[in-house]
């Protein structure tokens, strides 16, 4: 069965610092890999997505993302984490029919 | 509308009552899914919606859960004879289609505590 996990439940860095949040999906096809952020009182909102081609994809607010083929695995990264990035991140894959499997989540919590 | 709205945004009610949650999608959108988010989980799938017709309805937890879209734009999802279990965030989220490759677009979410 398609699934994502996220292993990190909970991350802190210092503003400034890189940022690096793993995901790991199963699926036996190529899947179709999102990011979305959850800011407190808000919804989901996309952060960047891969569907096939080049593997690192550019996403807002200055995030990428490396899709590896032979880890399964598709981690979001930043250069220089900013204290407005401190959030909830979700992995997630889609179904054929565009229904989105999403991991647990990981929790960014930004030091000053 | 210009995003996708859901009420009401915090309900509290007793255990055995029926809550109603109402969705209404982005104007132009064809699909409409609904997702339970639990505290400290990533949002879980319960069902969704082309226009009215209703495909996939397995995430659903139980026969208590129901939606519907009777004309292709608003959403309501009903939880009868609601349990302590079923407190959670319920999100919803409209898209152009169900391409998996379309984007999603979530509401704020309504947020039930059964107590």
């Amino acid at each position: 069965a398609q699934s994502v996990t996220q292993p990190d439940i909970h991350i802190t860095v210092s503003e400034g610092a890189s940022l690096e949040l793993r995901c790991n999906y199963s699926y036996g096809a190529t899947p179709y890999l999102f990011w979305y952020v959850q800011s407190p009182g808000q919804g989901l909102q996309l952060l960047l997505k891969y569907f096939s081609g080049d593997t690192l994809v550019q996403g807002i607010k200055g995030f990428e993302a490396e899709f590896k083929r032979s880890q399964s695995s598709f981690n979001l990264r930043k250069p220089s984490v900013h204290w407005s990035d401190a959030a909830e991140y979700f992995c997630a894959s889609s179904s054929n029919t565009g229904k989105l499997i999403f991991g647990q989540g990981t929790t960014l919590q930004v030091k000053p | 509308g210009a995003g996708v709205s859901q009420s009401p945004r915090y309900k509290v009610t007793k255990r055995g009552q029926d809550v109603t949650l109402r969705c209404d999608p982005i104007s132009s959108h064809a699909t409409l899914y609904w997702y339970q988010q639990a505290l400290g989980q990533g949002p879980e799938f319960l069902t969704y919606f082309n226009y009215e017709a209703q495909p996939d309805k397995s995430g659903l937890p139980s026969d208590r859960f129901s939606a519907e879209r009777p004309e292709g734009s608003i959403s309501t999802l009903t939880i009868q004879r609601t349990e302590q279990r079923d407190s959670a965030m319920y999100r919803c989220a409209s898209s152009r289609s169900s391409s998996n490759t379309g984007e999603l677009f979530f509401g704020e979410g309504s947020r039930l505590t059964v107590l």
